[in-house]
């Protein structure tokens, strides 16, 4: 069964104090996994899309790799505003993207 | 450009009622998803419809029912709402049916509240 786990369910930091989300995957054939940002009352934001193992986007503070089993979201030096929930969302062979329960953010400055 | 717009922003219902949310994609965009994200959850997946059929369809209960029109705008409906049925309905939009991996972009929902 196609599944998607991210930990840490949340996670406070303070401001410059770089950290790592997770996200780990169960999937049959994967055709892209991808990276969102959700502040609250509003939609998914589209951060990256990562399509085979060892590739890497960064973007501003954010860095996303990705292995065969699990994908990183490397945030460095972290600033108030990246506070948000960040999703991770695997689409396997089919037409159904499948996300995490994400990561709750807090950067406190 | 226009992202995903998603109408209303927010509505209440009653136990029984129905309701129809209304969804309009990003220009050029052929592909529509309907999600239910309830608070402190991911989304999960409800319909994807292309080129006006459905594609797609996750293990929601017959109430549930959709339709993409020509323009590729679409319609989420829900009969005989149920308080569990409270959530926020999210849209999303992608350019292709999902075989070449592109991402989908979202918009920012309607908050249905249920009594």
């Amino acid at each position: 069964e196609d599944q998607v786990t991210q930990s840490p369910e949340a996670l406070r930091l303070q401001e410059g104090e770089s950290s790592s989300l997770n996200c780990s995957y169960t999937v049959s054939g994967l055709r892209g996994l991808f990276w969102y940002r959700q502040d609250p009352g509003k939609g998914p934001e589209f951060l990256f899309t990562l399509y085979s193992a060892g590739e890497e986007k960064e973007k501003e503070r954010l860095k996303a790799t990705l292995t065969k089993k699990e994908s990183f979201l490397h945030i460095t030096a972290p600033k108030p505003e990246d506070s948000a929930t960040y999703l991770c969302a695997v689409h396997p062979t089919g037409n159904q993207f499948y996300f995490g329960t994400g990561t709750s953010l807090t950067v406190i400055p | 450009d226009a992202g995903v717009t998603q109408s209303p922003t927010h509505l209440i219902k009653t136990r029984g009622q129905h309701v129809t949310l209304r969804c309009s994609p990003i220009s050029g965009h052929k592909s529509v998803s309907w999600y239910q994200q309830v608070l402190g959850q991911g989304p999960q997946f409800i319909f994807q419809y292309y080129e006006k059929e459905e594609r797609g369809r996750g293990n929601f209960p017959d109430r549930f029912s959709a339709r993409q029109f020509p323009n590729y705008s679409s319609e989420l409906n829900v009969n005989a709402l149920l308080l569990g049925d409270s959530a926020l309905y999210l849209c999303a939009s992608s350019l292709d049916r999902g075989r070449s991996g592109q991402p989908q972009h979202f918009g920012d929902g309607t908050r249905l509240s249920i009594l």
